[in-house]
């Protein structure tokens, strides 16, 4: 059974980077097959997909963040991260990650970060 | 991007009851779509993809049928634990989207 864990501090300050993990565990990222997303969710509203990356380290971001976006891999822990730049309160939100294997079957808890000074 | 719509926003129901949720997306996107279940405080779950299969372990009362731009996602008889939002979301083409959900709330 896979499972996906977000880490990451849930409090951040206006203009600072977001910074998230997912660690992966009960399948490899390395086996390939499936892209590693992230989405988010605004309090109360819908979601919103971010990014995903495959092993290889290609990557895809949403146009409307992709500015401020960068998703990495690291295969030796079975780990992938969200790095967002230059944050306000607009990108306070629940943050998860996900398994993409044409739909989204697998997904972590979810993490909230607030932004907020 | 392709945007997806859901009508009602809300709908609100009784144990037992049959519901029907609609999905539209702005083009049309074959069968790539999906139906997640979310409950508060927890990640989507997802129920049906490619539009009418059901997801592994997901009760045979759920069911989606639709195509190119027009989807339905049923619950034949609703249960307690059915009590939650639903989102649709189109894997046609990138970036993957989502539609605004729909809650179904006790009556």
């Amino acid at each position: 059974q896979v499972q996906l864990q977000e880490s990451g501090p849930g409090l951040v300050k206006p203009s600072q980077t977001l910074s998230l993990t997912c660690t992966v565990s009960g399948g490899s990222i390395s086996s390939g097959g499936y892209y590693w997303s992230w989405i988010r969710q605004h309090p109360g509203k819908g979601l919103e997909w971010i990014g995903y990356i495959y092993y290889s380290g290609s990557t895809y971001y949403n146009p409307s963040l992709k500015s401020r976006v960068t998703i990495s891999v690291d295969t030796s822990k079975n780990q992938f991260s969200l790095k967002l730049s230059s944050v306000t309160a607009a990108d306070t939100a629940v943050y998860y990650c996900a398994r993409l294997d044409d739909y989204f079957d697998y997904w972590g808890q979810g993490t909230l970060v607030t932004v907020s000074s | 991007d392709i945007q997806m719509t859901q009508s009602p926003s809300s709908v609100s129901a009784s144990v037992g009851d049959r519901v029907t949720i609609t999905c539209r997306a702005s083009q049309g996107i074959s069968s790539w779509l999906a139906w997640y279940q979310q409950k508060p405080g927890k990640a989507p779950k997802l129920l049906i993809y490619a539009a009418s299969s059901l997801q592994s372990g997901v009760p045979s009362r759920f069911s989606g049928s639709g195509s190119g731009t027009d989807f339905t996602l049923t619950i034949s008889s609703l249960q307690p634990e059915d009590f939650a939002t639903y989102y649709c979301q189109q894997s046609y083409s990138t970036p993957p989207t989502f539609g605004p959900g729909t809650k179904v709330d006790i009556k």
